[in-house]
């Protein structure tokens, strides 16, 4: 199997500011890498797909980049409606894994 | 437009089958390229993908679960379903079904129902 690690996995932030949330694949995967956004109570939504690509729909306030083993999810601008929990999930085998998630809170 | 409705009973007994079918609405599941899968996440716990099936009936479960896992697909209900063996408490989750290409997200998702497994 696959290991995702995420890290942090907590990070406290202000409007405003720019966060980074980093995942790490324990073998590579190439661009076969989707963040999610979950919020209270929802299912997650897909934000960034094949690594780097914007969901339709997703502010441009969300980024991602990364390939192989090392990937990013960069919030540039954090909005209150930001605050959430972010997963990262690799499709490139089976079973497909996700990183434990990283919490979005107000500082 | 695309949707996925679980349904289910609510509580399960340790040792018995939580049993739950995935409704879906707007798009067929006999879609070519697309497969059916279930995810769950226990109580303010992360995400495990517990398997996918491609409407043919050819699937996938994850290693960790797939001596008690079932997954079949009813292509006149447009439905498909889990059946999860022998649940313990550690099996109470809420468990979403989604779709997805076999080199793809999770790109549509049900809401999410709450098994819970307790006598």
């Amino acid at each position: 199997d696959i290991q995702m690690t995420q890290s942090p996995s907590s990070v406290s932030a202000f409007v405003g500011d720019r966060v980074t949330i980093t995942c790490r694949a324990s073998q590579g995967i190439g661009h076969y890498l989707v963040w999610y956004q979950q919020k209270p109570g929802k299912a997650p939504k897909s934000l960034i797909f094949g690594a780097s690509s914007l969901q339709s729909g997703v502010p441009s306030r969300f980024s991602g980049s990364g390939s192989g083993t090392d990937f990013t999810l960069t919030i540039s601008s954090l909005q209150p409606e930001d605050f959430a929990i972010y997963y990262c999930q690799q499709y490139q085998s089976y079973p497909r894994t996700f990183g434990q998630g990283t919490k979005v809170e107000m500082k | 437009q695309q949707q996925l409705q679980e349904s289910g009973p609510g509580l399960v007994k340790p040792s018995e089958t939580l049993s739950l079918t995935c409704t879906a609405s707007g798009v067929s599941i006999t879609t070519s390229n697309y497969y059916w899968a279930w995810i769950r996440q226990p109580p303010g716990k992360g995400l495990e993908w517990i398997g996918s099936i491609f409407y043919s009936g050819n699937s996938y479960y994850n290693p960790s679960l797939k001596n008690r896992v079932t997954m079949s697909v009813d292509t006149s209900k447009n439905q498909f379903s889990l059946k999860m063996h022998s649940v313990t408490a550690a099996d109470t989750a809420v468990f979403y079904c989604a779709s997805h290409l076999w080199f793809g997200e999770f790109d549509y998702w049900g809401p999410g129902a709450l098994v819970t497994v307790s006598s």
